[in-house]
Order: structure tokens, then sequence, then C-alpha cells
């Protein structure tokens, strides 16, 4: 089945610097990438999305690579805030079978 | 804004004990999972449905776990004998379509004591 891994695992940035997430699948069959937020105690969120028809996609301060050679994805958020603290998923799921396999999680935390 | 709602938001049970853990979906979707997630640990499938069968579940969901959609709004999770390890942060997911946006239910939390 998909494996996604996800670095690093705990991030600390000063406010208004860059953020930067890594993910790696093992399914070239995936062909949806995810992102989530969650706060804690609260559900997972979904902040943004990508297609493996597409290299890149922005929203606003959010964006995500993807890169179907390597099997990779990231995440990038720009002039972090501290309501970006947050702990990130990615995940995966394929053409035939749309289950989600999710990364283990960034924390991030976004220092004033 | 449409959403996943799930109840109760938090159960305690003895182990041994059977737990119902309930979902209602967003009315239209046509997809539906479990998802699980242990204290501080990554969130894991557990179960999808679609066309009211189970359409693939995992390693963890064994003969314990069962899910049921009885009447076209809800969809439940079922545990029939908890265990200490069931003890997790349990979310419902429901899409319209597959790979689109899966839009998460704000959990139940299972204690077993």
């Amino acid at each position: 089945g998909e494996n996604v891994e996800q670095h690093p695992s705990t991030l600390s940035v000063q406010e208004g610097d860059s953020a930067v997430i890594k993910c790696t699948y093992s399914d070239s069959a995936s062909n949806y990438f995810p992102w989530y937020k969650q706060e804690l105690g609260k559900r997972p969120q979904l902040i943004i999305d990508i297609r493996s028809n597409v290299g890149e996609k922005k929203d606003q301060r959010i964006a995500v690579t993807l890169n179907k050679t390597a099997k990779h994805f990231s995440l990038h958020i720009t002039e972090t805030q501290p309501e970006d603290s947050a702990v990130y998923f990615c995940a995966a799921s394929g053409a035939n079978d749309y289950k989600l396999s999710f990364g283990a999680g960034t924390t991030v935390t976004v220092r004033a | 804004e449409p959403e996943v709602t799930q109840t109760p938001s938090h159960q305690v049970t003895q182990m041994g004990q059977e737990v119902i853990l309930r979902c209602v979906p967003i009315s239209n979707h046509l997809y539906f999972y479990w998802y699980r997630q242990i204290l501080g640990q990554k969130v894991e499938f557990l179960v999808s449905f679609y066309n009211n069968e189970i359409s693939e579940k995992s390693e963890i969901f064994d003969d314990q776990f069962s899910v049921e959609r009885p009447d076209g709004s809800n969809f439940t999770l079922k545990i029939r004998s908890t265990k200490l390890e069931d003890s997790a942060m349990y979310f419902c997911a429901s899409q319209w379509v597959g790979n689109t946006e899966a839009f998460f239910g704000q959990g139940t939390r299972l204690t077993v004591v």
C-alpha cells in the first residue's frame, strides 16, 4: 500500500519567515495530494490540494509543489503568522482507491 | 456551510464493552470513511464505504469492527468488544466524489478503561 513520509516532524519559524514541509510517497498510481491543518483538539481541515496533472498550485500565502518523477511534494507557507501554528499533515490517494494515506505530521510553531 | 457531525464527542467505556460511534456525513456525499488518530500520532485509515458496502478496509479494521449506514443519513462505526488499544480519536469523513476534498467531522474521543 501507499507509504507517505513527512519531514520535518517539528518546525519553528520566526513570524514573517517561510515554512517548508516535504513529503514523499511510494505508490506511483497516487494522483491526489491534499494538505490538512489540524489545530489542537480539532478536526483536520483541508488547506490546499494538488492533482498529479499539475506541478504547482498557489493560494495566497500557501503553495504546494509536486514532482511526480521523484514522488515528492512540498508545502510552502510564506509570511508566516502566529495563527499558522498547528500540525500539518500531507496525504496521498490514488485513482481507484480514494482513501487518504497520511504522513506523520509536522508541528509548526510560529514565534512572534 | 455543510459539515460532518459526529456524536458523542467523548465516550468512556469499559474494556470488553461495545461502542457505537455515530456520524452524519454531508448530505450529497457518496463516499464515507472512518479514520482514527492515536494521541500524538498520524491519522490512520480504517474503512471506506461506497454504494452501501465496504469498498476497502485496513488491517486495523478486524472482525471487532463493523460499519453501517442504516437510514441514508447516519454512518456508524461499531466496535464489538473494546480493547485498551482502541483508545483514540475517531474521525468520520465524507467526500462527494473520489479524490476531492474529504470533509472531516470533529471526532469522537474514545477512552477505553
